[in-house]
């Protein structure tokens, strides 16, 4: 069966520093990878997404992540962090379900706290 | 706009009584999705449906069921037998089944007294 996990319930960073934040998966095939981020009490939000091609992903807000099939891993990273991405984030594998769909087998997520 | 709405954002119930959360969408989507989200333990999937009057069950069905007779309507009803009901949950829609794009509404957050 499908797994992510994310090592890091939370992650402490001062503004203008460097992020990354770290997920493993366990799936069978081909992986289907996401990061999502989520604000207190709302609905979840893709941050970027990885089917096939090239290995290093960019996505919306200056993240971008990267998948290395011989780790399993698909870090989320971004170069210099702003009070406004403090959140929590989630990254998912998309797993075959019955009836075709790739539905996204979250982990636990990573809290991220950002100090001015 | 278009989106998805999920109502109320709040709600609270007595224990041993139904309640239904509503999801509505205007994306023109044909897959819908429900989660349970619990503090520290992510998304979990209870339900999805792929097509109007279709639906399969998740990884934690069990106390819950869903209707899917419009394209843009996935309600969702916690039962009487759900052991622990208290919970965030989101529904999301993509446009097909595949590899889509999940996009996910605000939430509703039940509290069963």
């Amino acid at each position: 069966a499908q797994s992510v996990t994310q090592p890091d319930i939370h992650i402490t960073v001062s503004e203008g520093a460097s992020l990354e934040l770290r997920c493993n998966y366990s799936y069978g095939a081909t992986p289907y990878l996401f990061w999502y981020v989520q604000s207190p009490g709302q609905g979840l939000q893709l941050l970027l997404k990885y089917f096939s091609g090239d290995t290093l992903v960019q996505g919306i807000k200056g993240f971008e992540a990267e998948f290395k099939r011989s780790q399993s891993s698909f870090n989320l990273r971004k170069p210099s962090v702003h009070w406004s991405d403090a959140a929590e984030y989630f990254c998912a594998v998309g797993a075959l379900r019955p009836g075709g769909s790739y539905i996204p087998t979250f982990g636990r997520g990573t809290s991220l706290i950002v100090h001015p | 706009d278009g989106g998805i709405t999920q109502s109320p954002k709040y709600l609270f119930r007595k224990e041993g009584q139904n309640v239904t959360l509503s999801c509505e969408q205007n994306l023109n989507h044909d897959a819908m999705y429900w989660y349970r989200q619990d503090p520290g333990q992510g998304l979990r999937l209870i339900y999805y449906s792929q097509i109007v009057n279709d639906f399969q069950k998740g990884d934690i069905a069990e106390g819950y069921s869903v209707s899917r007779e419009k394209k843009e309507s996935f309600p969702l009803t916690v039962t009487s037998a759900q052991k622990n009901p208290t919970a965030f949950y989101l529904c999301a829609s993509s446009i097909s089944r595949g590899t889509d794009t999940q996009y996910f509404g605000p939430g509703t957050r039940l509290t069963v007294l």
